[in-house]
């Protein structure tokens, strides 16, 4: 398996404009996990889901982010419009919720810059 | 409530030097403990977990963790550690019931000097 696969790995943009994030889990796994990493606040849960279904968004930090699963393998964390305090490696992991103690598996992240 | 702590954010040894890097949580219910590591410019990794029977769990590079109930510790400790250890270590807990979420603590960067 190529595990969890995220896109793009490294993404500039201008304040104000549209990112989106994407995220492919592990084939099976049914839980995804949105988190971001900044060296102020360290790793923070953004959103994740059970079966695509959103069971806790309490982490996004306002209206401008948002979260989608329509399938099985595929997500997306998109922010609009964006700003420059939303700079951070935004990392995707998912698992498999039908084994309870099991790990999540990580993607590389990607890393965004707002100018 | 339920929360993870990692008291040190940096912990800089001597290579060949023993190291311990502190995990402490907070929960009323049963738990699921996890470390991972992170290495420059890379996603987290699973080091090692403990989920139940023996309270000391091993990774396959020297790290050993140990689950103390009493204390609500679960510690990382390496006995001799290598340049190639240098990276930040995140605790991980999973609480009963929590429907499968992660609560990570804030990690710890290990920095291991010649």
């Amino acid at each position: 398996d190529a595990g969890v696969i995220q896109s793009p790995r490294h993404e500039v943009t201008e304040m104000g404009q549209e990112v989106t994030l994407r995220c492919k889990p592990i084939s099976g796994h049914n839980s995804l996990f949105w988190y971001r990493q900044t060296m102020m606040r360290g790793l923070e849960l953004l959103i994740y889901f059970n079966n695509n279904v959103p069971i806790d968004d309490s982490g996004m930090p306002e209206d401008r982010f948002s979260a989608k699963m329509p399938n099985a393998s595929f997500s997306t964390l998109k922010i609009q419009p964006s700003e420059p305090r939303d700079s951070a490696v935004y990392f995707c992991a998912s698992r498999n919720r039908e084994r309870m103690n099991t790990e999540a598996f990580f993607g590389q992240g990607t890393r965004l810059t707002v100018v | 409530a339920q929360s993870v702590t990692q008291l040190d954010s940096q912990v800089p040894v001597f290579e060949e030097a023993p190291v311990e890097l502190r995990c402490n949580y907070s929960s009323s219910v049963s738990v699921y403990l996890f470390w991972y590591v992170q290495y420059p410019n890379q996603g987290l990794q699973l080091l090692l977990k403990y989920l139940s029977g023996s309270t000391l769990v091993e990774s396959i590079n020297g790290f050993e963790a140990e689950f103390n109930k009493s204390q609500t510790s679960f510690h990382l400790r390496k006995p001799s550690v290598h340049i190639s250890d240098t990276a930040e270590y995140f605790c991980a807990v999973q609480f009963e019931g929590s429907q499968g979420n992660l609560i990570f603590g804030k990690g710890t960067k290990l920095s291991v000097k010649p």
